[in-house]
């Protein structure tokens, strides 16, 4: 029972572009949604969330939507450097714990 | 602060054999989570505590895996006997009562069993 898929494994994009990942969840009772970035031998670090009550927060080149109706959320990448390439991890939180996405590995060729 | 320390890095050990993994979460933080990262399952929960006490172990696999935080800084995750199945990256994170939704992670555990 997968309550938050991203169906892409792998995204390439060019530096300078957009990067953009998706994610979709099941669970309506998610109330908060969070982006993890890892890279190898590390473990994943907070990167950006928002809460179910928001449909866009920013931090700088980083920007999550969320779309409550069609349970998904994204985040963009503007504009994307070689050093954003690492494995994304999509996660929705109820209460104290986080329901965690497969992951997508992100490459940004320089 | 030096983060969420975990130990051994790497460990490589045979089937039937016990394996201990060690995790000391940041000072001050009051939530301590134990997670499995496998390539079939990807990143999952297994037991989580409050202030030293087990809140939610509804992830944990079997009876042959156990945790205990007997203090504030320092958690163990045991697996008693080990199985090839058990092969994981095992991470550790911890955060604040408020703030449970950003997790702060140790660099993980890469555990073989053979």
């Amino acid at each position: 029972d997968q309550q938050v898929k991203q169906n892409s494994p792998s995204l390439s994009v060019q530096e300078g572009r957009i990067s953009i990942l998706n994610c979709d969840y099941t669970n309506s009772m998610f109330d908060y949604f969070l982006w993890y970035k890892k890279y190898p031998a590390e473990g994943p670090t907070f990167l950006i969330s928002i809460s179910s009550i928001k449909d866009k927060n920013e931090d700088g080149r980083f920007t999550v939507f969320l779309n409550k109706s069609a349970k998904h959320l994204s985040l963009h990448i503007v504009p994307s450097q070689p050093g954003d390439s690492a494995v994304y991890f999509c996660a929705a939180s109820r209460g104290h714990k986080l329901v965690f996405g497969a992951g997508t590995i992100l490459r940004v060729k320089s | 602060d030096a983060g969420v320390i975990q130990s051994p890095r790497h460990e490589v050990t045979e089937m039937g054999q016990e394996v201990t993994l060690r995790c000391k979460p940041i000072s001050g933080h009051d939530y301590l989570f134990w997670y499995r990262q496998t390539m079939m399952r990807g990143l999952e929960l297994l037991i989580y505590f409050n202030n030293n006490v087990p809140i939610d172990d509804s992830g944990m696999p079997e009876d042959r895996f156990s945790a205990k935080m007997p203090n504030a800084s320092f958690s163990t995750l045991k697996i008693q006997p080990s199985e090839p199945r058990d092969s994981a990256v095992y991470f550790c994170a911890s955060s604040l009562w408020d703030r449970t939704d950003t997790q702060y992670f140790g660099p993980g555990t890469r555990l073989t069993v053979l």
